[in-house]
């Protein structure tokens, strides 16, 4: 069974510019975390997706935004990127969106902003 | 509001020997805790969880942990150290009173394991 996969693993974009990345749950999952780790941190919190509707939103700007679509794989966009956007995203995927659910995590997309 | 704290950011044992990975929480509710493990260059897995269900959770990989409501404490233990251990460890909270869970990761503590 394939887990969850991110796309792409690793990007370079210049201040200013806007990104898109890309995740797909595991097959049967309906719910979608973005967690945003900076380099020496825990990872923290910026959505949740639960059957396309957004139920969380972490303490991030209006810059940074998400969608889930119909076959429940997610976006996350981040535009006017600044320097300090540089972090691994990581997407977690689970079953539902209530507690004890265990969420399964990808290998990440690395942003690095220049 | 839901927090908790790696007692130590880093932590050093040799192989064979004990480990002890501390962590706190805090929560206005009942918590979902977890500990994670990230190794280089791979997702975050999941060691265990506890929900409420027995204080001792036995995880993958030989790993377990105790949850003390009494001292808010939900410290990761192993009776033996592999150097196939050495990562990044993550103590997790999750809220319980919501269809709303995020994670609340703290802030890591690396466990290096000498030969």
């Amino acid at each position: 069974d394939a887990g969850v996969t991110q796309s792409p693993t690793h990007l370079i974009k210049t201040r200013g510019q806007q990104v898109t990345l890309r995740c797909s749950p595991i097959s049967g999952h309906k719910s979608v975390s973005w967690y945003q780790q900076v380099l020496g941190q825990g990872p923290q919190f910026i959505f949740q997706y639960y059957e396309k509707e957004e139920r969380g939103r972490g303490n991030f700007p209006d810059r940074f935004s998400a969608r889930q679509f119909p076959n429940y794989s997610s976006e996350l966009n981040v535009n006017a990127l600044l320097l300090g956007d540089s972090a691994l995203y990581l997407c977690a995927s689970s079953s539902s969106d209530r507690r004890n659910t265990e969420a399964f995590f990808g290998q990440g997309t690395r942003l690095t902003v220049v | 509001a839901q927090s908790v704290t790696q007692l130590d950011s880093h932590v050093s044992v040799s192989e064979g020997t004990p480990v002890l990975l501390r962590c706190n929480y805090s929560s206005s509710y009942s918590p979902s805790l977890f500990w994670y493990v990230q190794h280089p260059n791979k997702g975050l897995q999941l060691l265990l969880k506890y929900t409420s269900a027995a204080t001792l959770v036995k995880g993958i990989n030989g790993f377990e942990a105790e949850f003390k409501k009494s001292e808010t404490s939900f410290h990761l233990t192993k009776p033996s150290a592999h150097m196939s251990d050495a990562a990044e460890y993550f103590c997790v909270v999750s809220a319980t009173y919501s269809g709303n869970t995020p994670l609340v990761f703290g802030k890591g503590t690396r466990l290096s394991v000498i030969a």
